[in-house]
């Protein structure tokens, strides 16, 4: 089983859709959740991190479950610039290391 | 967000050369760097964590002879991809952070072995 796992779309949404991404973690013991956007032949750049509580930064609400090892990212009134590939990212239980997943892929159209 | 500056973007180079790939970070002294490997339309592969002053450690099945990771200071780590080969042709990416907070990447080297 892969560390972190993500659906890999593609997602291909109208624009002002609402399009939830979920990934799940096979380390309870892991620290620290973020997400992340790439943008084709880009780096990938941070968009939030993720916290217990959950937490929103204008269209975009990342919540985590610590239970069921998931966190999710939902993006409302899509853009046609919110399509990228997003990834996942975990840092291990040591906080050594930062995991990501395959990413998942999201396409907005007009 | 920090700044992590990878260089070069693009390098073309000849079969059985080698290759040395600079990540620095320009505001702020990461404890912690990584190199990671992506090959088109896959997802980012971990290669190596390198903490300043001690030696990598390197994912499985990461040939640690063949890319060679030095991290001299906190803010400079370099990873040299010896006798490179076409197969070895890929987006290497690094990236830093400071303890166990958030990681902030490179631009990204986009290596074509000829």
């Amino acid at each position: 089983r892969k560390e972190v796992e993500q659906d890999p779309g593609p997602f291909n949404v109208p624009e002002g859709a609402t399009v939830a991404f979920n990934c799940t973690y096979s380390n309870s013991a892991s620290q620290s959740f973020f997400w992340y956007r790439q943008d084709c032949r880009k780096e990938p750049k941070l968009l939030m991190s993720v916290y217990s509580s959950g937490n929103e930064d204008g269209r975009f609400t990342a919540q985590l479950n610590r239970a069921s090892q998931y966190i999710s990212l939902l993006i409302r009134d899509s853009k046609l610039s919110d399509s990228a590939t997003y990834l996942c990212a975990v840092n291990d239980a040591g906080g050594f290391k930062t995991i990501f997943g395959a990413g998942t892929r999201l396409f907005v159209k007009a | 967000g920090a700044v992590v500056s990878q260089h070069p973007s693009r390098v073309i180079c000849k079969s059985g050369t080698s290759v040395k790939i600079e990540c620095r970070s320009l505001d702020f002294q990461a404890t912690t760097m990584f190199w990671y490997r992506q090959f088109p339309k896959q997802s980012l592969m971990l290669m190596a964590t390198s903490n300043e002053g001690s030696k990598a450690t390197y994912e499985q099945g990461v040939e640690k002879d063949k890319f060679l990771i030095n991290h001299a200071s906190l803010t400079l780590s370099t990873l040299t991809v010896t006798s490179a080969h076409p197969e070895d042709s890929s987006f290497y990416i690094c990236s830093a952070r400071v303890r166990a907070t958030e990681a902030f990447f490179g631009q990204g080297t986009r290596l074509t072995v000829v």
